[in-house]
């Protein structure tokens, strides 16, 4: 597609459920970024893939949290027994590796409500 | 990734110049300084980027100091739209960007 597109916009849900957040990248794009941003704050950094590299997982605040990115395509980010600090929005970015730091390009990102 | 240091907010008149600090004493001699805004409701955009040269391109032009301690990203013709919170991040880019807070820009009319 011509841009990064993440589903849903926004997602509602209860303390203990298990979510699910989709990214499409930009075709061709082989590095892969999710971010978070809680409401006033700067962003997050969660987890970089890039390309059939074992992903860098540093950011992922607990084990609750875990992401997964089929070769260069789609990538899901779980969220386990939801809490209200989860509340946030997730943001995902693509890039071309050899693009380094200037080419992030980003989706609208995920409203999530943990109520 | 160097540690960066912006105002948390600044105002600027429509119309003129935007000129909007960071510092980054500790640099390294690899990393870049790169610079993104984020318009409310929106994911950050990137808006330009340098090693030690002056860069400039049709959004912005970014202004090195020669010990490349400390930048300043310039919007020269400041509109209503270029309301935003701005990031200044010095890094090698190799691996994920690192966003601080940022600066809050406010355009006034």
């Amino acid at each position: 597609g011509a841009g990064v597109s993440q589903s849903p916009s926004n997602k509602v849900t209860e303390k203990g459920k298990d979510v699910e957040l989709r990214c499409d990248p930009i075709s061709g794009h082989t590095a892969l970024y999710w971010y978070r941003q809680r409401l006033g704050q700067g962003l997050e950094f969660l987890i970089y893939f890039q390309g059939n590299s074992a992903p860098d997982k540093s950011g992922l605040p607990s084990d609750r949290f875990s992401a997964e990115r089929t070769g260069e395509s789609v990538s899901t980010l779980t969220i386990q027994r939801t809490q209200q600090e989860d509340s946030a929005v997730y943001l995902c970015a693509s890039s071309l590796v050899q693009d380094r730091g200037y080419g992030y390009t980003f989706g609208s990102g995920t409203r999530l409500t943990v109520v | 990734d160097a540690k960066t240091t912006q105002p948390p907010s600044m105002d600027c008149a429509e119309g003129r110049a935007a000129n909007l600090p960071c510092n980054h004493s500790t640099i390294s001699g690899n990393e870049y300084v790169y610079w993104y805004r984020q318009i409310h409701s929106q994911g950050p955009q990137y808006i330009i980027h340098g090693l030690k040269n002056n860069e400039t391109n049709e959004m912005a032009s970014l202004i090195i100091t020669e010990d490349r301690k400390s930048s300043t990203l310039i919007l020269p013709h400041a509109t209503l739209r270029d309301t935003a919170v701005y990031y200044c991040i010095a890094d090698t880019g190799r691996r994920a960007l690192t966003f601080g807070s940022g600066t809050r820009l406010q355009v006034q009319p």
